[in-house]
C-alpha cells in the first residue's frame, strides 16, 4: 500500500539552527509529495510540494527534494526561528488515488530562543 | 484565501450521545474531506466527498456517518459517540483539479466521557 513515514520527535532546536525532518515514502505509482504545517490552535497548511522526480519545492526558507531514486522527501530549513514551533506532516498524493493524501505521523518541532 | 470553518472548536459528550460536526467552505470547492487526527498516527481519512451528495468511505469510516447536501457543507455525524472516538477531528475542502492542496480548517476536539 501507500504510506509515509517520517522521523518521529519531537524535534528541540535553538534559534537559528539547522532543521531536518526524513521523510520516505512506499507507493505504487508516482506520488505527489507534500509538506504541512500546523501551527499551535490552527489546522494544517500546505508548506510546499513536488510533483515529479527531482523538483524542489521551497517556501519560507524551507526546501525538499523529490528522490525517487532513495523514495524520500527530507524538509530542510537552514536558520529556523521561534515561530517555526509546529508540527509537520509529510504527506503523498497519487493520481490513481484521485490524490487522497496519505500522511505521516506529524514531526512535533519547538524552538527555543 | 479560501476558509474552511468548523462549527465548534471543543466538544464534550457522554458515550452514547450522537454528535454532528459541521464544515463550511467558501471557496466552491468539490471536494472535501473528514479526517481525524491522533498523537502519533498523524491523520487518518474518515470519508470524503467529490460532489453533492456524493460520499465515499476512507480509511477509518466505521462508526461514523457525512452529509453533503449542499456544495459548501459537509457534516459528520456519530452517531453513537464511544471513547476512543475522543480525537481532533479535522475538515479539508480542495478545488477539483488533481493535485490541488488541502485547505484544512482549525478542528474539533471532540471527548467522549
Amino acid at each position: 500500500g501507500n504510506s509515509v513515514t517520517q522521523m518521529e520527535g519531537p524535534v528541540t532546536l535553538s534559534e537559528e539552527a539547522f532543521l531536518t525532518i526524513n521523510c520516505t515514502y512506499t507507493a505504487t505509482g508516482y506520488p505527489s509529495l507534500f509538506w504541512y504545517v500546523q501551527y499551535p490552535g490552527e489546522g494544517l497548511q500546505l508548506l510546499l510540494k513536488a510533483t515529479k522526480a527531482d523538483d524542489k519545492g521551497s517556501n519560507k526558507g524551507f526546501e525538499a527534494t523529490y528522490r525517487k531514486e532513495t523514495t524520500s522527501f527530507h524538509l530542510e530549513k537552514g536558520s529556523v526561528q521561534v515561530s517555526d514551533s509546529a508540527v509537520y506532516f509529510c504527506a503523498l498524493g497519487l493520481r490513481a488515488n484521485d490524490y487522497k493524501l496519505s500522511f505521516g505521523a506529524g514531526t512535533t518541532v519547538t524552538v527555543r530562543a | 484565501d479560501v476558509k474552511v470553518t468548523q462549527s465548534s472548536r471543543y466538544l464534550v459528550k457522554r458515550t452514547g450521545e450522537k454528535v454532528f460536526l459541521e464544515c463550511v467552505q467558501d471557496m466552491d470547492h468539490e471536494n472535501m474531506f473528514w479526517y481525524r487526527q491522533d498523537p502519533g498516527l498523524g491523520l487518518r481519512l474518515i470519508y470524503f466527498s467529490y460532489d453533492v451528495k456524493m460520499k465515499e468511505k476512507g480509511d477509518i469510516p466505521e462508526g461514523y456517518s457525512v452529509s453533503r447536501e449542499k456544495k459548501e457543507r459537509f457534516s459528520l455525524i456519530l452517531e453513537s459517540t464511544s471513547t476512543n472516538q475522543t480525537s481532533m477531528y479535522l475538515c479539508a475542502s480542495s478545488s477539483g483539479s488533481g493535485n490541488s492542496p488541502l485547505h484544512f480548517g482549525n478542528g474539533t476536539r471532540l471527548t467522549v466521557t
